[in-house]
């Protein structure tokens, strides 16, 4: 079956602008991540949905940053204004809902700020 | 907070040799599960094995095996018979079991490079 899937793959975009990323969980995931991955670096925790609760946003490092999810669906990360030490990939994952059910990663949007 | 610590940057191993990648990790929970996750050039993460902690029985996965140290708060991944696909960075992740909390907590990585 079809994996995360995220969009884009690469995005160049000027110091300032806002950025959108977009993450597509495995169909039936209801638990979805967001993560950073600096060059070099392991992964950072930025949010976490689990169906209708509300969102786990203790990893966010700044207000530049929000996301969102409608549902069990597609979710969406904004970064607004962006600076240049937001330059990394982003990786978003899903799982199905019970704890100690494995993350399956889609293959990041590498976000490169000038 | 939890933090999980890899103190080996690079290895490097010949084909068809057995290497064994670090993981330490500090923590007050007493359940929680421990992963090693593949990173390939590719960037997508691809889960290798994992260990619940109350499991004294360390987790293998054919070729790959840990050893699992719950007072020591270590987990290593050992790979052997190692093949050239096994070449890319390796990362030691910790979970609470806490139905609140799910992120996972990683360390910085290993990066392994199978030699032909």
């Amino acid at each position: 079956g079809a994996g995360v899937s995220q969009s884009p793959s690469n995005k160049v975009t000027e110091k300032g602008k806002d950025v959108e990323l977009r993450c597509d969980p495995i169909s039936g995931h209801t638990a979805l991540y967001w993560y950073r991955q600096r060059l070099g670096q392991g992964l950072e925790f930025l949010i976490y949905f689990q169906g209708n609760s509300a969102p786990d946003k203790s990893g966010l490092p700044s207000d530049r940053f929000s996301a969102e999810r409608t549902g069990e669906s597609v979710s969406t990360l904004t970064i607004q204004r962006t600076q240049q030490e937001d330059s990394a990939v982003y990786l978003c994952a899903s799982s199905l809902a019970r704890f100690n059910q494995p993350q399956h990663f889609g293959d990041g949007t590498r976000l490169s700020i000038l | 907070a939890q933090t999980v610590t890899q103190s080996q940057p690079e290895m490097s191993v010949q084909e068809a040799e057995t290497v064994t990648l670090s993981c330490t990790y500090d923590t007050s929970e007493n359940n929680y599960y421990l992963f090693w996750y593949k990173q390939p050039p590719s960037r997508q993460m691809i889960l290798v094995i994992r260990q619940e902690a109350y499991k004294q029985q360390n987790a293998t996965e054919n070729r790959f095996s840990v050893n699992f140290q719950k007072a020591a708060k270590s987990f290593s991944l050992k790979i052997s018979d190692s093949q050239l696909g096994d070449t890319a960075m390796y990362f030691c992740a910790f979970m609470k079991q806490d139905t609140g909390r799910r992120a996972l907590t990683f360390g910085s990585g290993t990066r392994l490079q199978v030699q032909p």
